[in-house]
C-alpha cells in the first residue's frame, strides 16, 4: 500500500510569516510530486509540482524535494489570510504520472 | 481554456437509485481521471482514461461503478444501486501527456 503522510494540522501562522507544510511518502519509485490547495467545499487547485531533488520556487511558494529521505515540503512566504486552506500533497509513481496518491491534507490558518 | 467542467454540481438521490455524472475535460487533454473524496480525506483514485481507452481501474471501483469515455472527449461515471457509503465528492481531472492534472469543481453526491 503506497502511502502519503501529512500532519493534519491545523497549522496556524500569523499574517506575513512563513508557513511550512511537510509530506512523506512510502514508495521509493515515486517520481512526481504535487501540492494542491483546497478551499472548503471546493476542488483541489494545483499550486506547485516538482520532479527533481532540491528547491523549486514560484512567487511566494517554494517546493522542496529530498528523494533520499522520501520527503517533500511546501513553504509559503509572506502568508496571507487568503492562503488559509487545506494543502494536499500528491505523489505519482512509475513514471507515467497518471495515478496520484494523496495525503489527507494539512489545514492551514493564517491569522490577520 | 475553460477548465474541467463537471455536471451536476450536486446530486441527491435515494439509496438504490442509479446516478450518472458527466465530465468535460480541458480541450486537447487526452488523459482523464476520476477520483472520489470523502470528508477529511484526500482524493482517492478511481479510474484513468487515455483518449477513449480505460487503462486502469482501482479496486475501489466496484461492479456497481462504470465509467466511459466513448469518443475520447467527455466522460461519464455511473453508479448503480447506490449505497450510503457512496456519498462523497466525485472529482474529475484532466491532463495532456505527463503534465500535472487539473481538477473540475466536482459533483457532490448525497444518498438519502
Amino acid at each position: 500500500q503506497k502511502e502519503v503522510e501529512q500532519n493534519s494540522g491545523p497549522l496556524s501562522v500569523p499574517e506575513g510569516a512563513i508557513a511550512s507544510l511537510n509530506c512523506t511518502y512510502s514508495d521509493r519509485g515515486s517520481q512526481s510530486f504535487f501540492w494542491y490547495r483546497q478551499y472548503s467545499g471546493k476542488s483541489p487547485e494545483l499550486i506547485m509540482f516538482i520532479y527533481s531533488n532540491g528547491d523549486k520556487e514560484d512567487g511566494r511558494f517554494t517546493a522542496q524535494l529530498n528523494k533520499a529521505s522520501q520527503y517533500v515540503s511546501l513553504l509559503i512566504r509572506d502568508s496571507q489570510p487568503s492562503d488559509s486552506a487545506t494543502y494536499l500533497c500528491a505523489v505519482s509513481s512509475g513514471g507515467s504520472n497518471y495515478k496520484l496518491t494523496f495525503g489527507k491534507g494539512t489545514l492551514l490558518t493564517v491569522n490577520p | 481554456d475553460t477548465g474541467v467542467s463537471q455536471n451536476p454540481r450536486h446530486k441527491i438521490t435515494k439509496r438504490g437509485q442509479n446516478v450518472t455524472f458527466r465530465c468535460d475535460p480541458i480541450s486537447e487533454h487526452n488523459r482523464l481521471y476520476w477520483y472520489r473524496q470523502t470528508l477529511g480525506q484526500g482524493p482517492e483514485f478511481l479510474t484513468y482514461f487515455q483518449n477513449e481507452a480505460q487503462l486502469e481501474k482501482s479496486r475501489l471501483l466496484s461492479d456497481r461503478f462504470s465509467a466511459e469515455r466513448p469518443k475520447g472527449s467527455f466522460s461519464t461515471l455511473e453508479i448503480q444501486r447506490t449505497e450510503q457509503g457512496d456519498s462523497a465528492m466525485y472529482l474529475c481531472a484532466s491532463s495532456v501527456g505527463g503534465q500535472p492534472q487539473h481538477f473540475g469543481d466536482g459533483t457532490r453526491l448525497s444518498i438519502l
